[in-house]
């Protein structure tokens, strides 16, 4: 199975700063990666698909970018909200499977 | 609105089996198919299965082929996920999701289900 590795693995930053989240996978998935949001004790949130695609609904300072094995997310200007976890998912081989996610926290 | 609403905490013990809930509205049950996937303490989201709800056709994650069954009611708009012989590190968040293109893009709040003796 393609396995996914997400680095840093916490990322401390302040409001309006930049953040760059990044996803690695052990073999190529072409452009079959998605992003997701979580916060605690929330559902996940779908945030961009198909590596660059942003999800209905999701602001525009979240932008992702890349292809085959490495994939990066960036939010360009960090809102309170956006404090969270992040992680990726490929859907380009069975099983599905996910990163194990980076927690993105207030500095 | 698009919701999917799970059944609530499970407590089991070792071997027995767990079966959970999963409930959409907002939308047409059959336009869409549905994942379920987990999450154990400190690790990360793991796939288990995906269920076609159109025809009921399912596909099942090999490490848990054999212990899990993934159901509909399409009249009750609801999808059931049923693992058996429960073991603690089974205990999770189990989670349904509705599948868009093999992402997922509206998920439940999740099911805690805790296995101990």
């Amino acid at each position: 199975e393609i396995v996914l590795t997400q680095s840093p693995a916490t990322l401390s930053l302040s409001p309006g700063e930049r953040a760059t989240l990044s996803c690695r996978a052990s073999q190529s998935v072409s452009s079959y990666l998605a992003w997701y949001q979580q916060k605690p004790g929330q559902a996940p949130r779908l945030l961009i698909y198909d590596a660059s695609n942003r999800a209905t609904g999701i602001p525009a300072r979240f932008s992702g970018s890349g292809s085959g094995t490495d994939f990066t997310l960036t939010i360009s200007s960090l809102e309170p909200e956006d404090f969270a976890v992040y992680f990726c998912q490929q859907r380009s081989n069975w099983p599905l499977t996910f990163g194990q996610g980076t927690r993105l926290e207030t500095k | 609105q698009v919701q999917l609403v799970q059944s609530g905490a499970e407590v089991k013990k070792p071997g027995a089996s767990v079966k959970v809930s999963c409930k959409a509205s907002g939308y047409i049950f059959t336009n869409y198919a549905l994942h379920w996937a987990r999450q154990a303490p400190g690790q990360r989201l793991e796939w288990m299965g995906w269920l076609y709800t159109g025809n009921g056709n399912t596909k099942y994650s090999q490490k848990f082929q054999g212990r899990v069954t993934i159901t509909r009611d399409t009249s009750a708009s609801t999808a059931y996920m049923e693992l058996s012989s429960l073991r603690s590190e089974d205990t999770a968040v189990y989670y349904c999701a509705r599948d868009r293109d093999h992402y997922m893009d509206v998920w439940g709040k999740g099911t805690t289900v805790t296995v101990s003796s």
